[in-house]
């Protein structure tokens, strides 16, 4: 069946980059995602990879990609410390459907 | 600003209770979701739908149902609660654009 799993916590020094990682088993997911749940709210989608792609880079945001491998990756240059919150990572096999989800990195950063 | 709102920010309901969490959404999405978060778990698909009055299964349905009268409307139920459904519940929906947009959540304590 589908599992995603991912690491539970991710400590870094403000400034160092951050890398989360996660791997999943469905070879049928097409969409992966990264979602960013902040303290008390829901989750906001923070970015997205198609299946063949290899890499996505989005400002800050680095999503790796190896399929093969059924690992992702995503990499925060310049961790802040707005940027504490705990990371999911996501699969989908159609665009607007059901996602399933890892279990989430806790991301803590400090000064 | 589009919206996913839950009803209630937390809740407390006593075993055995009937409990109804609300979810509406403003984006005219087709597909809504029920999620539930447990700390080392993630986010487990409850129920989902992708029309109204059409409903489908997740990962985790047992002790709950759902009723989706209206496109914007999907209500989850807990029939009789019970302890080991206390939890956070996400409510999220999709449309054409694909993001899933989530709700603040529920925090239910069954006691």
């Amino acid at each position: 069946g589908e599992d995603v799993e991912q690491s539970l916590f991710l400590s870094v020094r403000e400034g160092d980059s951050s890398v989360i990682n996660c791997t999943y088993t469905d070879s049928s997911s097409t969409y992966l995602y990264w979602y960013k749940q902040e303290p008390g709210a829901g989750l906001q989608l923070l970015t997205y990879i198609f299946s063949n792609m290899d890499m996505k880079q989005d400002q800050r945001l680095t999503v790796l990609l190896n399929k093969k491998d059924k690992h992702l990756s995503l990499r925060i240059a310049d961790t802040q410390t707005g940027d504490s919150a705990i990371y999911f990572c996501a699969e989908s096999i159609k665009w607007t459907d059901k996602l399933i989800f890892g279990t989430g990195t806790r991301l803590q950063v400090f000064p | 600003d589009v919206k996913v709102t839950q009803s209630s920010r937390y809740l407390v309901k006593r075993t055995g209770e009937k409990v109804f969490l609300e979810c509406v959404q403003d984006m005219d999405h087709e597909n809504m979701f029920w999620y539930r978060q447990d700390p080392g778990l993630g986010l487990r698909l409850i129920y989902f739908s992708y029309d109204v009055k059409m409903k489908e299964k997740g990962d985790i349905p047992e002790g709950y149902s759902v009723s989706r009268e209206k496109k914007e409307r999907f209500s989850l139920i807990l029939e009789s609660a019970s302890t080991n459904q206390t939890s956070m519940y996400l409510c999220a929906s999709t449309g054409t654009g694909g993001e899933a947009f989530f709700g603040q959540g529920t925090r239910l304590t069954v006691v």
